[in-house]
């Protein structure tokens, strides 16, 4: 069965402070994405890891990529009230289009 | 450039009907996705439309269907509406290419009563 798996599902920090969150998929793909949605608000793109060893890194988030181990991480730095959201990770399962099987997303809570 | 729009942004229908749901991608783009996000399963893909041809399709029963238009506009409908069926619906746009990242417009938020 393709899975795509997030932890934690949720995660209270401090301002300031760093955290981790994993995407673990079950299936051999190439492609990973890690979307942001504010509450009642769509998603946005955030990154798009196309090989082993990728690492994309945008302000304060930093997401890589390790094909071998099906994983992915986003590390959050110095964490600030604005990346306060849900994020999800998404994995192409398709050779040429876009399937996209998606993680249950991570809310993140950071408290001032 | 004016981004991806969706209509109606809520709905409300009761169980038995049957809804259409617009989606108008960012200009020049070809693909559009659609896809289900609920509470309980998450966000799941629909399926994926590019030049007015369905590329690909997710798992779900023959009643939820689409189509795209030769504008790249693109309509989504669900028949005979179940109560499960009440979710936000997503649809995404890109310009095509498997590697082009997908915008997502504001959702319609469907209700069936």
């Amino acid at each position: 069965e393709l899975k795509v798996e997030q932890n934690p599902l949720f995660l209270s920090m401090q301002e300031g402070k760093n955290y981790t969150i994993y995407c673990n998929y079950s299936t051999t793909s190439d492609r990973l994405y890690w979307y942001r949605q504010d509450p009642g608000k769509s998603l946005e793109s955030l990154f798009v890891l196309l090989s082993n060893g990728a690492v994309k890194q945008e302000g304060r988030l930093m997401a890589s990529l390790d094909t071998k181990a099906r994983l992915s991480t986003l590390h959050i730095t110095a964490a600030v009230h604005d990346l306060s959201a849900t994020y999800f990770c998404a994995v192409d399962i398709s050779s040429s289009n876009y399937q996209l099987i998606w993680g249950a997303g991570t809310k993140l809570i950071i408290k001032p | 450039k004016a981004g991806v729009t969706q209509t109606p942004r809520y709905l409300i229908k009761t169980r038995g009907q049957q809804v259409t749901l617009s989606c108008s991608p960012i200009s020049g783009h070809r693909s559009v996705s659609w896809y289900q996000q609920t509470p309980g399963q998450g966000l799941q893909f629909l399926f994926e439309y590019f030049s007015e041809t369905q590329r690909n399709k997710g798992n779900f029963p023959g009643r939820f269907s689409g189509r795209q238009f030769s504008n790249s506009r693109s309509e989504m409908n669900v028949s005979t509406l179940e109560l499960g069926d009440s979710a936000l619906y997503l649809c995404a746009s890109s310009m095509g290419g498997a590697l082009d990242t997908q915008y997502f417009g504001p959702g319609t938020r469907l209700t069936v009563l």
